[in-house]
């Protein structure tokens, strides 16, 4: 079955400093992608950063990057210098080249303290 | 470029009745997605449409269905309203071509709140 799993509910960091959001999946497919997706208190879905199975680097955006361990079956995101912006959830999801459906994990809360 | 738009933004219903959610997508995306967001359960995942076929569809009753035209904009249905059909629902769009990687962008969100 697939699975995506958030293990940290709510995480408080400090302005400045760096973070790292925890996302472990599961399958059985060779071929699939990794998002992340902030999701202020608004509601509306913001994409991050991706990642395919076959990227042999780590992705980066900006003050995003994903720390990508295939064999492992994680993909943290690490956010640099966080702002007091950067306070809402964080999902990471999967999706399979064989399926078109985003599968989500629970999602992270995090609050930036000033 | 304007981005995924979706009316209404709240609504309010009562048990039993229905309702229609629009979605407009992305101009030149061809795909539109689904999800229900609740506390309890989660982001999951409705259905999915391209081209104006259903492509894919996730565990839900019957009373979900939706429907996509021929400019790209979806409607979404809930028949028979339940008290936990409470949720945002969120619509995505994408150019939908095949492979993992298809940016999903997503629309604000309707929510949705049944007495």
């Amino acid at each position: 079955a697939q699975k995506i799993t958030q293990t940290q509910p709510g995480m408080f960091v400090q302005e400045k400093e760096a973070v790292t959001l925890d996302c472990t999946y599961d399958t059985s497919d060779q071929s699939y992608g990794l998002f992340w997706y902030k999701q202020p208190s608004s509601g509306e879905m913001i994409f991050l950063i991706y990642q395919g199975s076959y990227d042999e680097q780590n992705a980066t955006e900006g003050r995003y990057s994903l720390n990508f361990q295939k064999a492992r079956k994680s993909a943290n995101l690490v956010i640099s210098a966080s702002q007091l912006g950067d306070s809402a959830m964080y999902f990471c999801a999967m999706r399979r080249d064989s399926n078109y459906q985003l599968i989500w994990g629970a999602g992270t809360k995090l609050i930036i303290k000033p | 470029k304007a981005g995924v738009t979706q009316t209404p933004r709240y609504l309010i219903k009562t048990r039993g009745q229905q309702v229609t959610l629009s979605c407009s997508p992305i101009s030149g995306h061809r795909s539109v997605s689904w999800y229900q967001q609740t506390p309890g359960q989660g982001l999951q995942f409705l259905f999915e449409y391209f081209s104006e076929t259903q492509r894919n569809k996730g565990n839900f009753p019957g009373r979900f269905s939706g429907r996509q035209f021929s400019n790209s904009r979806s409607e979404m249905n809930v028949s028979t309203l339940e008290l936990g059909d409470s949720a945002l629902y969120l619509c995505a769009s994408s150019r939908g071509g095949v492979g993992a990687y298809n940016e999903q962008f997503f629309g604000p969100g309707t929510r949705l709140t049944v007495l």
